[in-house]
């Protein structure tokens, strides 16, 4: 089983939409996951940490689920600017980060 | 913000040549990492750094590369005899705390001829 898996994508929605993206990580003992955004070719930034109460900034969401050892992200009123591959993230031994293979949000006017 | 500094953008070299990719991390971090991401791949961990050694590597991080730390401000990845699947895009990261922010250069693009 891969560290981190996520949907295989790529998602096209219309401008507006909002769209969910999933993740799943193998390691139990995992305690901090985050959700990076990657435009083409660039590095990786960090969009929002996940909590296990969920948390919520502006449009994102993102939840956790230990038991299913699942994390979730969702855009709500998707723009243009949104287009970009989400990489779900988790932190693995000694601070280093492991990622997801990504999943590629292409938003169309 | 603060921005840790990669350099060069662009490296182009040939199989068996060595290279040494630059970076510059904020300079009141601790912890540094370089990552690696082959076009169309995820982001792979190499090796995290901290207190003038190596704290971790992956399998990928083979003999042919080493990291250093040469005077306090730089951090260095080199590896020695390059091959075609060395080609990616190489990031390196900083940050003063386990627990806290990991910050991306804008990553040194190698291509191996």
């Amino acid at each position: 089983r891969k560290e981190v898996e996520q949907d295989p994508g790529p998602f096209n929605v219309p401008e507006g939409a909002t769209v969910a993206f999933n993740c799943t990580y193998s390691n139990s003992a995992s305690q901090s996951f985050f959700w990076y955004r990657q435009d083409c070719r660039k590095e990786p930034k960090l969009l929002m940490s996940v909590y296990s109460s969920g948390n919520e900034d502006g449009r994102f969401t993102a939840q956790l689920n230990r038991a299913s050892q699942y994390i979730s992200l969702l855009i709500r009123d998707s723009k243009l600017s949104d287009s970009a591959t989400y990489l779900c993230v988790v932190m693995g031994q000694g601070g280093k980060l492991i990622f997801g293979q990504g999943t590629e949000l292409s938003v169309k006017p | 913000e603060p921005e840790v500094t990669q350099t060069p953008s662009h490296q182009v070299t040939q199989m068996g040549q060595e290279v040494i990719l630059r970076c510059v991390p904020i300079s009141n971090h601790l912890y540094f990492y370089w990552y690696r991401q082959i076009l169309g791949q995820k982001v792979e961990f190499l090796v995290s750094f901290y207190n003038n050694e190596i704290s971790e590597k992956s399998e990928i991080f083979d003999d042919q590369f080493s990291v250093e730390r040469p005077d306090g401000s730089n951090f260095t990845l080199k590896i020695r005899s390059t091959k075609l699947e060395d080609s990616a895009m190489y990031f390196c990261a900083s940050r003063q705390a386990t627990n806290e922010k990991l910050f991306f250069g804008s990553g040194t693009q190698l291509s191996v001829l």
